[in-house]
């Protein structure tokens, strides 16, 4: 069955250093997504991307965060300057269709970013 | 702007019981759709069922079912038989049924499912 990945698994870095968090999304979708989940809150909105656009962004996704489509396959979430707040589970999702039934968002393993 | 609420943080059952996690959601839109989530250990994100709000028919999946009430605004989920591999984070979700731009999922806050053996 066809699935989302992601990678790494686990990301440390130093906070102010730049992180690519990368996303292979399943083959035939056409909308990815990008959230968040600090521990042990919930899941968080942060971007949603279409024909090589953002669709919509939330009010977390500030000038520190872009996203990238490079080539047929990635889907990549790069934060300029890392903040300790930043630390989080990141995860990508995609979709095939917007409306309809298959509509449903399918998500990554997550990447596990921490922030020293 | 929407909202989803998990009211009860932690549930418990028995293994091979039933047990049922409540979500309520306020939204104005009349065409959207309603998901729960699941998260293990592993903190992967899995698809557990989904409702068409248009479609006055509960879905069912397995074991798993939910109550669906547009009127009340509540989704609730229900696990039968409960097994040692439904422990996790169980989340609700909702999505616009609106095009382009309002495709986002709004999560509510989960509820932790302890199996007990």
């Amino acid at each position: 069955e066809p699935e989302v990945t992601q990678t790494p698994s686990h990301q440390v870095t130093q906070m102010g250093q730049e992180v690519i968090l990368r996303c292979v999304p399943i083959s035939n979708h056409l909308y990815f997504y990008w959230y968040r989940q600090i521990l042990g809150q919930k899941v968080e909105f942060l971007v949603s991307f279409y024909n090589n656009e953002i669709s919509e962004k939330s009010e977390i996704f500030d000038d520190q965060f872009s996203v990238e489509r490079p080539d047929g396959s990635n889907f990549t979430l790069k934060i300029r300057s890392t903040k300790l707040e930043d630390s989080a589970m990141y995860f990508c999702a995609s979709s095939d269709f917007l409306t309809g039934i298959l509509d449903t968002q399918y998500f990554g393993p997550g990447t596990r970013l921490t922030v020293l | 702007a929407q909202t989803v609420t998990q009211s009860q943080p932690e549930m418990s059952v028995q293994e091979a019981e039933t047990v049922t996690l409540s979500c309520t959601y306020d939204t104005s839109e009349s065409d959207y759709y309603l998901f729960w989530y699941k998260q293990p250990p592993s903190r992967q994100m899995i698809l557990v069922i989904r409702q068409e709000a248009y479609k006055q028919q509960n879905a069912t999946e397995n074991r798993f079912s939910v109550n669906f009430q547009k009127a009340a605004k509540s989704f609730s989920l229900k696990i039968s038989d409960s097994q040692l591999g439904d422990a996790a984070m169980y989340f609700c979700a909702y999505r616009s049924g609106s095009n382009f731009g309002n495709e986002k999922l709004t999560f509510g806050t989960g509820t932790r499912l302890t199996i007990i053996p």
